[in-house]
């Protein structure tokens, strides 16, 4: 579990600024998830990135931006905070070998004033 | 639309009685299919692959291609049980993504 990390784990901020969530594996996986969490919505997928310097969309990407320039970092940056984005944040991330399971990080709590 | 339901957000049950927390999914083709479980204060983690055929933890899932039906089942719930549950199908177009499912709380009691 130790493989797959995020920072900071709890983060509070105000509508407007810029917020970058960070998430490191160190497994090497290929594929990394960043989802969103929130009461009645369950896990919803932000972003995904099938390797180093792809990237593409999820159910909900708007006002979120990802970069991969390397296969172990995917950070998440939210470019003007808005209250909507308040959520629990999980970074995951999903080996080739089996594409379907994914390994979560611990999770950032985000609060947005 | 692939779709997954979850229908009960709550599920209560007593130490030793049987638990089964329901997941449909409207698909086309042959999904894989997930449980993960989410522990207080842990992690999302996988708790079983359907194409695994096992039991982890004293829970198994049969899917059920006809009623298109992936339900977990423990024939004798504990405490430790109590968790949140997320059915998870992969999404037909790239297997890569999940669809996710609500979830279930699962609180047993003693």
């Amino acid at each position: 579990d130790a493989g797959i990390t995020q920072s900071p784990r709890y983060k509070i901020t105000e509508t407007g600024r810029q917020v970058t969530l960070m998430c490191h594996q160190t497994w090497s996986h290929s594929y990394m998830f960043w989802y969103r969490q929130d009461l009645g919505h369950g896990l919803r997928l932000i972003y995904y990135s099938a390797a180093a310097d792809i990237t593409d969309k999820g159910e909900v990407p708007d006002g979120y931006v990802v970069s991969r320039s390397k296969t172990e970092n995917f950070p998440l940056t939210l470019e003007s905070a808005t209250r909507s984005q308040t959520s629990v944040y999980f970074c995951a991330s999903s080996p080739t070998s089996k594409p379907d399971t994914q390994y979560f990080g611990p999770g950032t709590r985000l609060t947005v004033l | 639309a692939q779709r997954v339901t979850q229908p009960e957000k709550l599920l209560s049950v007593f130490k030793g009685a049987p638990v089964e927390l329901k997941c449909n999914y409207s698909y086309s083709g042959s999904p894989e299919l997930f449980w993960y479980v989410q522990y207080s204060r842990q992690r999302l983690q996988l708790l079983l692959r359907h194409i695994s055929r096992e039991s982890i933890k004293g829970f198994t899932a049969d899917l059920n291609k006809g009623e298109t039906s992936f339900h977990l089942k423990k024939p004798f719930a504990q405490e430790e049980d109590s968790a949140m549950y997320y059915c998870a199908p992969s999404n037909a177009g790239n297997n890569r993504k999940l669809i996710w499912g609500l979830g279930t709380s699962l609180a047993v009691n003693p």
